[in-house]
């Protein structure tokens, strides 16, 4: 069946460094790669998503390039902030769908925890 | 735009029991959605209410039921309550159709089974 493997964590970095947070997936078909990101005491919120190959991900200074080649959706920023500490989770659908609004596969999600 | 919203936002329960949780949909929107996210785990898809009709469901047995109202307001049944069923429980709602939306995600309702 369809699987999300996510980088374990927590991560802790320290304000400005570069975040990455490795994403890989099992599917079959054609399926719809997002980061999802929790705040403490909040709902999940979409943060980017890509629909097919090559297609790449932004939003908020994050970034996500759907690799089909390597069947992975890693999460990159370049400077990160305090704010940017949260839970990320990794989801597909498994067909093309611009909102995922069908049935979402998780990985496990990454804790991510910034120090002034 | 009024969001997700979900009540209660806590609850204890005893193995056995029954529960009933409940959903409002964000404006405008006519699908809903539930997950159960364990602690340390990812959300698991439970099923999806699609006008009133359950338009897919994950992995889980019969005793989880839910109804979608004409308002598009949702509920999630579990009977017969077992210790492994204490989690989040998200509810998730979107536009399907013309004009499509992602999922809103609601806070959530945190069920205690002991």
């Amino acid at each position: 069946g369809d699987s999300v493997t996510q980088m374990e964590g927590p991560v802790t970095l320290s304000e400005e460094a570069f975040l990455t947070i490795n994403c890989t997936y099992t599917a079959t078909g054609y399926p719809s790669l997002f980061w999802y990101v929790q705040y403490p005491g909040e709902g999940l919120q979409l943060l980017l998503k890509a629909t097919k190959a090559d297609d790449k991900g932004s939003n908020k200074g994050f970034e996500a390039t759907y690799r089909k080649e390597t069947t992975s959706f890693h999460l990159e920023k370049g400077s990160v902030q305090v704010s940017d500490s949260a839970v990320y989770f990794c989801a597909l659908t498994r067909t093309r769908s611009n909102f995922g609004n069908e049935k979402l596969t998780f990985g496990t999600g990454t804790r991510l925890t910034i120090i002034p | 735009e009024t969001g997700v919203t979900q009540s209660p936002t806590h609850l204890i329960k005893t193995r056995g029991q029954q529960v009933t949780l409940r959903c409002s949909s964000q404006s405008g929107h006519n699908t809903v959605s539930w997950y159960q996210q364990a602690l340390g785990q990812g959300p698991q898809f439970i099923f999806q209410y699609y006008r009133e009709e359950e338009n897919g469901r994950g992995n889980f047995p019969p005793r989880f039921s839910g109804l979608q109202f004409p308002n598009y307001s949702s509920e999630l049944n579990v009977n017969a309550l077992e210790l492994d069923d204490s989690a989040l429980y998200l509810c998730a709602s979107s536009l399907r159709g013309v004009g499509s939306s992602p999922l809103h995600f609601g806070n959530g309702t945190r069920l205690t089974v002991t």
